[in-house]
């Protein structure tokens, strides 16, 4: 068990939808980052925060957004939804500003049909 | 454009013997390497890094080899074991503004009993 924790854990959702994934990263974990696996392709970095504040930005769509909270825990925003967007979302925490050892939390397995 | 790259989708050895599991990069800027294991159903695991000082770093069984010139590193295990079989992700990142982790697409490991 990693600390992180990742909500929900499974995502069904239909082409134009809306939906939020929510991360809750180690205790005393300042950095949060998200990750879009898809099928046959490595982990994509989309986004970091830290301390609330956006630090670094990957191949995040514009219909993605995300923001941490001032209790640190984070949401990734995913809207009008296309089929493209299947994919299994992580989070991952660290203590530091910087991108080296982190702590993947289960993921959330988003399916868009 | 993939800059961390596993070009060998899988490796099976047999237990005890050793696996050498590859990554190539072609970003001459990352100075900080990592390799991390995922079983199904589950996040990644971080397992060993080395920084772009270092030539080499050994954790146990898990030993990362680094050789700037070539752009490439290495993760041996020795021996290998069953609970070893996992895919394994290689990714690479770089000090200054808006680092990220850069990960390859993985290899899985079998290791046959």
């Amino acid at each position: 068990d990693s600390g992180v924790t990742q909500t929900p854990k499974h995502l069904i959702t239909a082409t134009g939808q809306r939906v939020t994934l929510r991360c809750s990263p180690r205790s005393g974990d300042l950095s949060v980052y998200w990750y879009q696996q898809s099928l046959d392709q490595g982990l994509q970095f989309l986004i970091q925060y830290y301390n609330g504040e956006e630090r670094a930005k990957g191949n995040i769509l514009e219909r993605f957004s995300a923001q941490q909270f001032p209790d640190l825990h984070s949401e990734l925003n995913l809207s009008s939804l296309e089929l493209g967007d299947s994919a299994l979302y992580f989070c991952a925490s660290s203590g530091r500003d910087f991108p080296d050892e982190q702590y993947f939390g289960p993921g959330t397995r988003l399916t868009v049909t | 454009d993939q800059q961390v790259k596993q070009n060998s989708p899988s490796l099976s050895v047999q237990e005890g013997r050793i696996s050498i599991l590859n990554c190539d990069y072609t970003n001459s800027m990352f100075d900080y390497f990592l390799w991390y294991k995922k079983y199904p159903a589950e996040g990644p695991t971080f397992l060993i890094s080395i920084s772009s000082i270092k030539d080499k770093n050994e954790d146990g069984r898990f030993t990362v080899f680094l050789n700037k010139s070539a752009k490439h590193l290495s993760l041996h295990i020795v021996p290998s074991q069953p609970g070893d079989s996992a895919v394994y992700f290689c990714a690479a990142s770089h000090t200054g503004a808006n680092s990220k982790l850069t990960f390859g697409k993985g290899i899985t490991l079998s290791v046959r009993p």
